[in-house]
């Protein structure tokens, strides 16, 4: 069954570096997203991508947030100098064509700013 | 802006009794999703409620749609062990670009 999937699974950084977490959605989906998780807390939306334009963005995904679909099969956040305060896990999710558009999630990737 | 609530945020079970989790939301929306999470894990999807008075079940668990009073259930009959999990509703409004806001989760534990 196809399946997102996203790596490295985890990623250590010292603050002020830039991270590149990458996701190669289902092949045949057109919408993508990236959303993140703080430790323990709940699952926040941060920007949708469409026809290789964002569509959406929240307030969390400032400046320092990018995402790029490089070669038609990667999906890319990029975040340009890390805070402590970006320590999260990160999940990438793509739609289909499916009447429910339901999103399907990667496995995720665990951030960690020291 | 949408704000989605669900209560209790945690929830401590006994094996073979029955509980549900309740779920908000302030604006109309298009659909509803409840998804589990293990500790570390993804998101795995369990249902996608698309009208009212929808209900769906799997197993032990059955949720349920009420968008008049914009609240879902998420029902658990006879919980056991492996239903210990965070839950969380997420919902959907199409002109916000299908994007899902998600819900505090509920902390599941269900003892022995």
């Amino acid at each position: 069954e196809p399946e997102v999937t996203q790596t490295p699974s985890h990623q250590v950084t010292q603050m002020g570096q830039e991270v590149i977490l990458r996701c190669v959605p289902i092949s045949n989906h057109l919408y993508f997203y990236w959303y993140r998780q703080i430790l323990g807390q709940k699952v926040e939306f941060l920007v949708s991508f469409y026809n290789n334009e964002i569509s959406e963005k929240s307030e969390i995904f400032d400046d320092q947030f990018s995402v790029e679909r490089p070669d038609g099969s990667n999906f890319t956040l990029k975040i340009r100098s890390t805070k402590l305060e970006d320590s999260a896990m990160y999940f990438c999710a793509s739609i289909g064509t499916s009447g429910s558009n339901e999103q399907f999630f990667g496995p995720g990737t665990r951030l960690t700013v020291l | 802006e949408l704000k989605v609530e669900q209560n209790p945020l945690f929830l401590s079970m006994q094996e073979g009794k029955n509980y549900t989790i309740y779920c908000n939301y302030s604006t109309t929306s298009d659909r509803l999703y409840w998804y589990r999470q293990d500790p570390g894990k993804s998101l795995e999807s369990l249902f996608v409620l698309l009208s009212n008075g929808a209900v769906k079940q799997e197993g032990r668990l059955m949720a349920s749609l009420d968008t008049k009073a914009r609240l879902s259930t998420l029902h658990i009959t006879a919980a056991v062990h492996d239903l210990s999990a965070t839950y969380f509703c997420a919902v959907v409004i199409k002109a916000a670009g299908n994007k899902l806001t998600f819900g505090g989760g509920t902390r599941v534990l269900v003892k022995p």
